[in-house]
This record gives C-alpha cells, structure tokens and sequence, in this order.
C-alpha cells in the first residue's frame, strides 16, 4: 500500500519557527512535493525534493532523505498567514505527468 | 505561474441526477490533468488521471461508470458525477502538472458538490 504520514495538527507563535515531518512509504517514489492549502482554497506549490538535502526558498525550506524515506518542510519567521493545511506529496510515477500521492495534512495555527 | 480554472465553483443537485464539472488550462496545454475530491478537513484523494485523447485511468476503488472523464482537448477535462447521491457530496479539485523541473501541479480553484 502507499502511505504518508504526517502530524495532525502543530500551532506556533508569530516568528517562530515550526518543523513538519512526512514519512512515506510508497511503492514508487520520484520526489517529495509540499503543498499549502488554505480553507476553501486550492493547494498551492511550496517546494520539490527529488534529491537527499536542502531546498531553500526564502522563508520556506524542504529537506529530503531517502534512505530514510523522510522528508521535512521548515517554516522559518512565522506569520499569521502561514495559517494553513500543510500536505506532503510523493510523486509516484516517472515523467512529467507523475501522479501525486497526498499526505493526510497538517494543520498549522499560527499565533499572534 | 500557470493557471487552471473549474466550472462551476458551487452546484447543488438532486439525488439521482449528474452533474457535470468543467477543468481547464487557461494558459498552457494539458495532456494530463487529474481530478481528486477532498472531504472537510482530510486529506486529497487521487481519483483519475485524465488522458487527453485516450481513456482517463482510475485509481482503486473509483468507480468508473459512476464517475465518468473525458479530456476532449488539450486544454479541457470534464468530469460528471452520474446518478448523484448524497455521500458523493464533497470537493472536487483538478490538476495539470507543469513541464518543468519541479513537477509542480497547478490545481484548479474546485467544486463544491452538494446532493440532496
């Protein structure tokens, strides 16, 4: 079967920094993707990892292991409006129309 | 970034009628496109990768007949939820993946399906 687990739900304060964990277990694995949703919304692209390391895109970070199967998103100087539903997301099949396998999501509450 | 559009955005029916939901590429082209439905505070659930020119392929456990995809152009996918009942009531999201690097997909605004 496939699965991805992340936390249910984590709150922070205003500038904060707040670390979301994803294992997977996939019977195909190209990449690690993150998504934002915010109610009633549509999800929307945060990063992409298909290598072990370190993705950096300005306040938002994404880092992968592999041999771990495990990935991470960073939110770093947190704002309000980081509040939000946080998905990880394995790209189960190759090329460039590679179905996307969701996690069950995290809700994020942020504090003033 | 890319933009994907559905049609409508709310639709109430009666139980035992179809309705249909429209998505599409504005401003790209989309061989693939994928639809999945999202129940309140859960997770996206994978239903059907739409092909354009060929048949959609369904994930397990999506019933085909009842959920049926047709990608008639390189910019539309359509999905009709036929003969509606009130647990098929839920949020119908679509998507179109980028060509690029990132593999980033680009979801549509999505459907809330109400059936009475």
């Amino acid at each position: 079967g496939q699965s991805l687990e992340q936390p249910s739900e984590v709150t922070a304060v205003e500038g904060a920094i707040v670390q979301i964990n994803c294992t997977y277990q996939t019977s195909g694995f190209y990449g690690l993707s993150w998504y934002q949703q915010h109610d009633g919304g549509a999800p929307t692209f945060l990063s992409y990892n298909a290598l072990d390391g370190l993705e950096e895109t300005g306040r938002f970070s994404s880092f992968l292991s592999r041999s771990d199967s495990y990935g991470y998103l960073l939110l770093q100087e947190l704002q309000m409006k980081d509040s939000a539903s946080y998905f990880c997301a394995v790209r189960a099949t190759s090329g460039n129309t590679g179905k996307l396998i969701f996690g069950q999501g995290t809700t994020l509450q942020v504090k003033p | 970034g890319a933009v994907v559009s559905q049609h409508p955005s709310w639709v109430i029916c009666k139980s035992g009628t179809s309705v249909k939901i429209e998505c599409r590429s504005l401003d790209f082209q989309a061989t693939t496109m994928f639809w999945y439905r999202q129940f309140p505070k859960q997770s996206l659930m994978l239903m059907a990768t739409s092909n354009e020119g060929s048949k959609a392929t369904y994930e397990q456990g999506v019933e085909k007949d009842k959920f049926l995809i047709n990608h008639a152009s390189l910019t539309l996918s359509t999905l009709t939820v036929t003969s509606a009942h009130p647990e098929d009531s839920s949020f119908y999201i679509c998507s179109a993946p980028e060509q690029g690097a990132r593999y980033e997909q680009y979801f549509g605004p999505g459907t809330r399906l109400t059936v009475t």
